[in-house]
């Protein structure tokens, strides 16, 4: 069966440290990726998705980016944090895009 | 864009009772309407979900309704017991224009059963 993971689970970071949260899927080939974030325990705020390697595709601009260096692993990125940055971070996947979405174990972020 | 309401934006009920959450969406083309159910801390998960085909489905104590017209579905819970309690979000999953593929969410309920 798929299973997704994410790490690490929680991390605080000072204001203008870099970031990385990285999740991989194991159990299937060629997933669809995404990335959300959750403010305030409420709303899903899509962040990026990627349909292959090398395929990333942002929703919202701001100081963050994407990659997917492996087929079944997909990274979130920051080099300079902002307090606004804080937030619950959730990897998901899918087998076809537009099709039901599994979401990993979230990653909690607190910048200082 | 697709835009999806969500309501109420919480709910209170006593054990055993009924709890009924509604969403209304924009977009005509949507075709995939699933619903998922996150508690405290934790990662939403997929408690079901209905495709636009379809006007109906039950699983056990919970059921969703779909009315393509109005472009609006409902999520129904029966029986409500307090392990119910959690943050439930609607979403809808376009078929095409540009947000095709896309899932885009509800503003959730939270839902509590008191015993």
């Amino acid at each position: 069966s798929q299973t997704i993971h994410q790490w690490p689970a929680t991390l605080v970071q000072p204001v203008g440290s870099p970031l990385s949260l990285e999740c991989t899927v194991e159990g299937t080939s060629n997933p669809n990726l995404y990335w959300y974030r959750q403010a305030a325990g409420r709303g899903l705020q899509l962040l990026f998705y990627s349909v292959g390697i090398g395929q990333i595709s942002s929703e919202v601009p701001q100081n963050l980016s994407a990659s997917r260096p492996q087929d079944r692993q997909f990274i979130l990125s920051s080099k300079k944090l902002l307090l606004s940055d804080s937030g619950f971070y959730l990897c998901a996947w899918s087998v076809v895009f537009g099709n039901t979405i599994y979401f990993g174990e979230g990653s909690w972020l607190t910048v200082v | 864009g697709e835009n999806v309401e969500q309501h109420p934006s919480t709910l209170s009920v006593q054990e055993g009772d009924s709890a009924v959450i509604k969403c209304t969406y924009s977009d005509s083309a949507s075709n995939y309407f699933p619903w998922y159910k996150q508690e405290l801390g934790k990662r939403p998960q997929l408690i079901i979900d209905i495709r636009s085909n379809v006007g109906e489905k039950k699983d056990q104590r919970i059921a969703v309704t779909l009315n393509k017209t109005a472009k609006h579905f409902s999520l129904h819970i029966t029986e409500t017991q307090p392990e119910d309690s959690a943050v439930y979000f609607c979403a809808v999953i376009n078929a095409g224009g540009t947000s095709y593929g896309k899932l885009t969410f509800g503003q959730g309920t939270i839902l509590t059963v008191h015993p």
